[in-house]
């Protein structure tokens, strides 16, 4: 099935460390991006990519960094620079960026304990 | 700052009744627009995309656009208590390719 997967659904982190958020995709989609969803709001843009090795900061990127090595997959890494990392993280594909239907995948829930 | 508003709701529809959800936007020169549904603790499903004014109908789902009035809108016919989720309004940013700017979304309950 085609579709793109996060792991883990759960992440605990103890202050002062980074971890790193896993999003894979088969879907042979150009574009992808990492959202961060914070309870009773919406989804706020952390990075997108358009092309492998190439990535773009969206609104909130400090505290955050990606890579995109492989199409198929954009890990998103919470730096210990980032304050506020408890939240619900989502990531997105679609065709290209210039086709903004974008599909997700089952998120991943960040605490810091 | 570009915004995306909606009602938070809670918006209570009785079940078989039509509900009716809506969504203003900042951008004048977005183009895509899209509604998702989120159920509690999941992840967001698109149900509807629309890019031209007027009326686009899926199945029980119904997305009005007015570009003119920078307003967006998804009514639920017969409704279901399966419909009972939030529903998040997104638009692409003009300037920002692969940009969406979503909404803070509005809860719908669907009363048996």
């Amino acid at each position: 099935d085609g579709g793109i997967t996060q792991s883990p659904k759960y992440l605990f982190r103890k202050e002062g460390q980074n971890v790193t958020l896993s999003c894979e995709q088969n879907l042979n989609h150009d574009a992808m991006y990492w959202y961060r969803q914070d309870p009773g709001q919406g989804l706020r843009l952390i990075y997108y990519s358009q092309i492998v090795n190439d990535f773009q900061k969206g609104d909130i990127a400090e505290g955050y960094s990606v890579s995109r090595e492989k199409k198929e997959s954009f890990p998103l890494t919470v730096t210990s620079a980032q304050k506020n990392p408890t939240a619900f993280y989502l990531c997105a594909s679609s065709r290209s960026v210039a086709d903004t239907e974008a599909f997700f995948g089952q998120g991943t829930r960040l605490t810091v304990v | 700052q570009k915004e995306v508003e909606q009602n938070s709701g809670p918006l209570s529809v009785p079940e078989g009744a039509i509900a009716s959800l809506n969504c203003t936007y900042s951008d004048r020169g977005s183009q895509s627009f899209f509604w998702y549904r989120q159920y509690s603790g999941k992840s967001p499903e698109l149900i509807m995309s629309i890019y031209s004014n007027g009326d686009k109908e899926d199945g029980r789902f119904t997305a009005q656009l007015n570009k003119a009035s920078q307003y967006v809108s998804l009514l639920i016919r017969d409704s279901q208590p399966s419909d009972s989720a939030t529903y998040l309004c997104a638009v692409n940013q003009d300037d920002s390719w692969g940009k969406l700017q979503f909404g803070a979304g509005t809860q719908v309950v669907v009363t048996p």
